[in-house]
């Protein structure tokens, strides 16, 4: 059974840089697809993208495209999402997702707050 | 990007009642949907996935249906705690997209 666990609540300036880490237990990360879904306060889900870490492939949505990056370390079975040029309205939960058919692990999310 | 319309966007209900939650997709997405449930503070709960199938551990009120582009997520008498906010997914093509949200509210 997969479990995700996730860096805790970070405040940051704007323009400045955001790395959250989500940390796989029950087997090896590069068995995994992990999505990040990012929910700002009082809104929807929105999907980021993922990362295929055996493969090394990421994908982005449009709108975080050239902002965000994904990776992934095998070793420490930790995927990371790395988001720059913060802004205050980046102000947000983030989750780490795994799903493989009947399987669905959430991260408990990670409060990233922007504010300067 | 494949659109997701929720709707409606909040109800009221009560306790018993039986609820239900439509998506519509932008394009045919074949079965690749999920229903989950976010209660305040939380992670959201998956509840049905490929559109139809009971996630495990999940009550038997809760159901799903539709394929192609018109899904429904039923719950046939709600309970005091499934009032929270239902959100559906798409996942063609691993591509993901949310619906909007539904929150369902205590009359």
């Amino acid at each position: 059974h997969v479990q995700l666990v996730q860096s805790g609540a970070e405040v940051k300036k704007p323009g400045s840089s955001i790395n959250v880490s989500c940390v796989a237990s029950g087997g090896g990360l590069n068995s995994y697809t992990i999505n990040w879904v990012r929910q700002a306060p009082g809104q929807g889900l929105e999907w980021m993208g993922r990362i295929v870490p055996i493969f090394g492939a990421a994908h982005y949505a449009q709108q975080f495209q050239g902002r965000v990056t994904f990776t992934a370390d095998d070793s420490t079975n930790t995927a990371y999402m790395e988001l720059s040029s913060l802004k205050p309205e980046d102000t947000a939960v983030f989750f780490c997702v795994y799903q493989e058919r009947d399987v669905s692990s959430w991260g408990q999310g990670t409060l990233v707050t922007v504010s300067s | 990007d494949i659109q997701m319309t929720q709707s409606p966007s909040s109800l009221s209900a009560s306790v018993g009642d039986r609820v239900t939650i439509t998506c519509r997709a932008g394009q045919d997405i074949r079965s690749d949907l999920g229903w989950y449930q976010q209660k305040p503070g939380k992670a959201p709960r998956r509840l049905i996935y490929a559109a139809s199938r009971l996630q495990s551990g999940v009550p038997s009120r809760f159901s799903g249906s539709g394929s192609g582009t018109e899904f429904t997520l039923t719950i046939t008498s709600l309970q005091p705690e499934d009032f929270a906010t239902y959100y559906c997914l798409q996942e063609y093509n691993f591509l993901w997209t949310f619906g909007q949200g539904t929150k369902v509210e205590v009359k």
